[in-house]
C-alpha cells in the first residue's frame, strides 16, 4: 500500500529551527509537495521537489532524497505566524496526490 | 480574482437527505479535485476531473457524485447522506498544463450529517 508518515506534533521556539521529517512509499514518483494549513483554513502551497537536493525559498527549505524515500521541510527564524499544519504530500505514478496526515507545528514565545 | 468558491461553509444535514457542495473558480484551470479531510488522516481524494467534460474516482468515492459541465464548476452531490460522510471537504483547482502542476484550495465545507 501506499503511506507516508509524518510525525503528528512538534513544538518549537520563536526565533529558533525545526525540521519536520516526511518518510513515504509509493507506487512510483512524480514529485513531493510541502503544503501549510492554518487551522480552520485551506491548505497553501509551499514546495515542490523532484529531484534529489534541498530547494530553499526564504525561511523555509525543502530536501528531497529519493533513495531513502525521505524529504524534510526546514523552517528558519520562526515566526508566531508559522504555528499552523505542515503537510507532506506524494504525487504518484497516476498523477495522483497521496497526503500525509500532517504535522501540527507550536510556536512557543 | 476570487480564485477558488466553495458553499456553504458549513452545514448540518439530516442522515439520508441529499446535498450538493459547490466549487466555483475563476482561473480558467483544467483539472479540478474533491477531498475529504478527517481529523488524523490525510486528505483523501473523492472524485477528480481533468478536464471538462470528463471525471474519474479517486480513493473514497463511494456515496458521492460529481459532474463537470464546464471549466469553472465542479459540484460534489451526496445522494443520501450517512454520519461517516461528517467531514471538511475542500474543493481544489491546477492548470495541469504538466500534471505535476500545483493544487490550489477553496476555503472548505464542514459538513455535520446527523
Amino acid at each position: 500500500g501506499q503511506n507516508i508518515d509524518q510525525p503528528t506534533e512538534m513544538t518549537a521556539t520563536e526565533g529558533a529551527i525545526v525540521q519536520i521529517n516526511c518518510t513515504y512509499q509509493t507506487s512510483g514518483f512524480n514529485g513531493l509537495f510541502w503544503y501549510q494549513q492554518h487551522a480552520g483554513e485551506a491548505p497553501t502551497f509551499l514546495s515542490y521537489n523532484v529531484l534529489d537536493g534541498l530547494e530553499e525559498k526564504g525561511r523555509f527549505s525543502s530536501f528531497l532524497s529519493r533513495s531513502k524515500g525521505y524529504s524534510y521541510l526546514l523552517l528558519k527564524e520562526l515566526q508566531m505566524k508559522d504555528s499552523a499544519s505542515y503537510l507532506c504530500a506524494v504525487m504518484d505514478s497516476n498523477y495522483q496526490l497521496i497526503w500525509g496526515a500532517g504535522t501540527k507545528l507550536i510556536i512557543k514565545p | 480574482t476570487a480564485g477558488i468558491t466553495q458553499a456553504p461553509t458549513s452545514q448540518i444535514l439530516a442522515a439520508g437527505r441529499s446535498m450538493t457542495l459547490r466549487c466555483t473558480q475563476d482561473m480558467r484551470h483544467n483539472a479540478m479535485y474533491w477531498y475529504r479531510q478527517d481529523l488524523g488522516l490525510g486528505l483523501r481524494l473523492i472524485h477528480y476531473s481533468n478536464t471538462a467534460g470528463t471525471t474519474g474516482k479517486g480513493e473514497v468515492p463511494d456515496g458521492y457524485s460529481v459532474s463537470r459541465a464546464n471549466t469553472d464548476d465542479f459540484p460534489l452531490t451526496l445522494a443520501s447522506a450517512v454520519p461517516s460522510q461528517t467531514s471538511v471537504y475542500f474543493c481544489a483547482s491546477s492548470d495541469s498544463g504538466q500534471l505535476t502542476d500545483t493544487q490550489y484550495f477553496g476555503p472548505g465545507t464542514r459538513l455535520t450529517v446527523l
